[in-house]
């Protein structure tokens, strides 16, 4: 089983800085198989980010992703005020099928 | 545009069979696999399985004594059983659409897009 870790924890930050949010797998993912989600309190995830580096339909083109083999990037490049949320990526895998990392929290600093 | 929606008690009691539904509108189930995903209160993500509309399923290991999914393609909808529950199983249940069913291999088709807004089920006597 590849298991994913999130790093930052937390990421303290003000509107308009640059946020650089890390998921690390413990086995080589394809770059088809990782995504990245945004998720707002008492909000479903919504799909930022698929195959890596693709935005999800309607995602601004100020969040990117990035990465390949163990080592994935997302990066907003102008924090606005409704980026602030918790940020998850997800493996698609072998068993189980998904996995989801444990989050980084983007908060107003 | 694809909505969930999820129904189903919001208490279960200890040992009980947990029962949720996923109603889907604005698209077929047809082309996709459709999960159930949750969250516990400590805001970790567990995918529990998918199902497709021919009910071919896959589940996540670490559930799969306890679960059972089934789709009714007549009412658009898709379902889950969960067994023997205990308060571990606390959490917020989504159904989302995702993976792509079939023959797929670019990279549009291994994650999960559209997600239902959740249910909170409570497991507690």
């Amino acid at each position: 089983e590849s298991v994913l870790t999130q790093s930052p924890g937390t990421l303290s930050l003000s509107p308009g800085e640059r946020a650089t949010l890390s998921c690390r797998a413990s086995q080589s993912v394809s770059s088809s198989y990782l995504a990245w989600y945004q998720q707002k309190p008492g909000q479903a995830p919504r799909l930022l980010i698929y195959g890596t580096s693709n935005r999800a339909t309607g995602i601004p083109d100020r969040f990117s992703g990035s990465g390949s083999g163990t080592d994935f990037t997302l990066t907003i490049s102008r924090l606005e005020p409704q980026d602030f949320a918790v940020y998850y990526c997800l493996q698609y895998g072998s068993s189980p099928l998904f996995t989801f990392g444990p989050g980084t929290k983007v908060d107003i600093k | 545009q694809v909505q969930l929606h999820e129904s189903g008690p919001g208490l279960v009691k200890p040992s009980e069979t947990l029962s949720l539904t996923c109603s889907v509108t604005g698209g077929s189930l047809s082309n996709y696999y459709w999960s159930w995903i949750r969250q516990f209160p400590g805001m970790g993500l567990e995918w529990i399985g998918y199902i497709n509309y021919s009910g071919s399923n896959n589940y996540n290991p670490s559930l799969k004594s306890r679960i059972t999914m089934s789709v009714d393609t007549s009412k658009n909808q898709f379902s889950l059983k969960m067994t023997s529950v205990s308060a571990a199983d606390t959490a917020v249940y989504y159904c989302a659409r995702g993976p792509r069913s079939g023959y797929c291999t670019s990279s549009s088709c291994f994650h999960v897009d559209y997600w239902g807004q959740g249910t909170l089920v409570t497991v507690s006597s």
